[in-house]
């Protein structure tokens, strides 16, 4: 009963250094989601994507890439990591539209020095 | 557009006593409301949901909230707090029938349960 694994679950990185974080889900659902998390400022939409193969810009995407090249998995990857991409991410997934419950991952927080 | 604010940053109430967060929204359509904790290092769960059914919705762990269409409110209570609701919480808003891209969150609340 894993639900939505985020990993690593921690990371510090320097200035200009790339990575990605994984987001894995087993509840068979077609919407996945990464979110940032900083202090005083809620969570906020980076990309999104409504199914295999698809992917969109959120509130926020600038700095960022997605993939989601299988129906379970959905990749965030920061190509030149800056110290303003400081924050805990958060991986989402949901199975229809129209009730918008959001299943979470335990989130990553990753560090840019 | 829609947008949410969480009245509190902080709030802090004895083990026991009633627990009031506070929530108002602004929507351009009939939204759909909901709040989510966290748990310290943990993800968000979904505590309860409105989606113009009853006006009061009841959630887990004896958590309810009421919609109040004339207030633009969604506030969320308990009657009895306990240690274990000390964590942060959540009020989002949707106000389209589309996927989760269009949640709005508000900043939270950071509840604290003393004994």
């Amino acid at each position: 009963n894993a639900g939505v694994t985020q990993t690593p679950k921690f990371r510090v990185l320097k200035t200009g250094q790339s990575m990605t974080l994984l987001c894995a889900q087993d509840m068979n659902h077609e919407y996945m989601y990464w979110y940032r998390q900083d202090p005083g400022m809620g969570l906020r939409l980076i990309h999104y994507s409504v199914g295999e193969g698809t992917t969109a810009k959120g509130e926020v995407p600038d700095g960022y890439n997605v993939s989601r090249l299988k129906k379970q998995n959905f990749l965030l990857g920061l190509e030149s990591a800056a110290p303003s991409q400081t924050s805990v991410y958060f991986c989402a997934s949901s199975f229809e539209t129209g009730a918008n419950v959001l299943t979470f991952g335990a989130g990553s927080r990753l560090t840019v020095l | 557009a829609q947008s949410v604010t969480q009245l509190d940053s902080h709030v802090s109430v004895s083990e026991g006593t009633p627990v009031l967060l506070r929530c108002n929204y602004s929507s351009s359509y009939s939204p759909s409301l909901f709040w989510y904790v966290q748990h310290p290092n943990k993800g968000l769960q979904l505590l309860l949901k409105y989606t113009s059914a009853a006006t009061l919705v009841k959630g887990i762990n004896g958590f309810e909230a009421e919609f109040k269409k004339s207030e633009t409110s969604f506030h969320l209570t308990k009657p009895s707090a306990h240690m274990s609701d000390a964590a942060e919480y959540f009020c989002v808003v949707s106000d389209h029938a589309g996927g989760g891209n269009k949640l709005t969150f508000g900043t939270g609340t950071q509840l604290k349960v003393e004994l």
